[in-house]
């Protein structure tokens, strides 16, 4: 299986400032069509995944410009210029890969 | 409008069988990849399985921890999927949510049905 690494777990963040998640696998996702197989997902509080990211580095139809995926083969970071409140919650990255598809441990984005 | 319902979460004894339902409307179901996923209590996602379109052959995969418990599967015509859960264990507790995809691109989730697996 296909080992998801995310750092950090926890990310207090101040509104209004940038933020970082690293995503690392254990297995190159670059298919032989060049695409990068990682999505980033946002789980909000009581609220179910939403897909912010897909082949590593596409938005989402609907999700803000500020939010960007970039990386390739096995590191991958997920970047926020300037959080807004609506923007705490859990990130996850994805590898779609091969099966199992598996998830990184969850990153936690609170207020500082 | 684009729906995504999952239903048929319950509380079950160990050993006993359970059939979820996700209900879809809003967009090309036949289109679409199906996607379970489930989230323990507290817990991070996990996979559980799929089962791509039939234009992409309708093959199922599934998770190793439910892999010969559980089955997938569609009805188009319907724009309905199912996840059939036998011999449910307690570490099968979970959230249980439903996903379309569409080539990756597109991935509508649902709310979540809850599965409790309990003496």
């Amino acid at each position: 299986d296909i080992v998801m690494t995310q750092s950090p777990l926890s990310l207090p963040v101040t509104p209004g400032e940038p933020a970082s998640i690293s995503c690392t696998s254990n297995q190159s996702l670059l298919h032989t069509n060049g695409f990068n197989y990682l999505d980033w997902y946002l789980q909000r509080p009581g609220q179910s995944p939403q897909l912010l990211i897909y082949l590593g580095s596409n938005r989402a139809s609907g999700v803000p410009e500020r939010f960007s995926g970039s990386g390739s083969g096995t590191d991958f970071t997920l970047k926020i210029s300037r959080v807004e409140a609506e923007d705490f919650g859990v990130y996850y990255c994805m590898q779609p890969l091969q099966t199992p598809w598996t998830f990184g441990q969850g990153t936690k984005v609170g207020l500082k | 409008e684009v729906k995504v319902v999952e239903s048929g979460g319950d509380l079950v004894k160990p050993g006993r069988s359970l059939r979820l339902s996700c209900r879809t409307s809003g967009f090309m179901f036949g289109d679409f990849t199906m996607i379970w996923f489930r989230q323990a209590p507290g817990k991070g996602l996990e996979w559980v399985g799929f089962i791509r379109s039939n234009a992409n052959g309708g093959s199922v995969e599934y998770a190793a921890s439910v892999e010969g418990r559980f089955t997938i599967s569609r009805e188009d015509s319907k724009s309905l999927a199912y996840l059939q859960m036998n011999n449910l264990k307690i570490e099968d507790t979970a959230l249980y949510y439903c996903s379309a995809s569409f080539a990756s691109i597109l991935s509508l989730w649902g709310q979540g049905t809850p599965v409790i697996v309990s003496s």
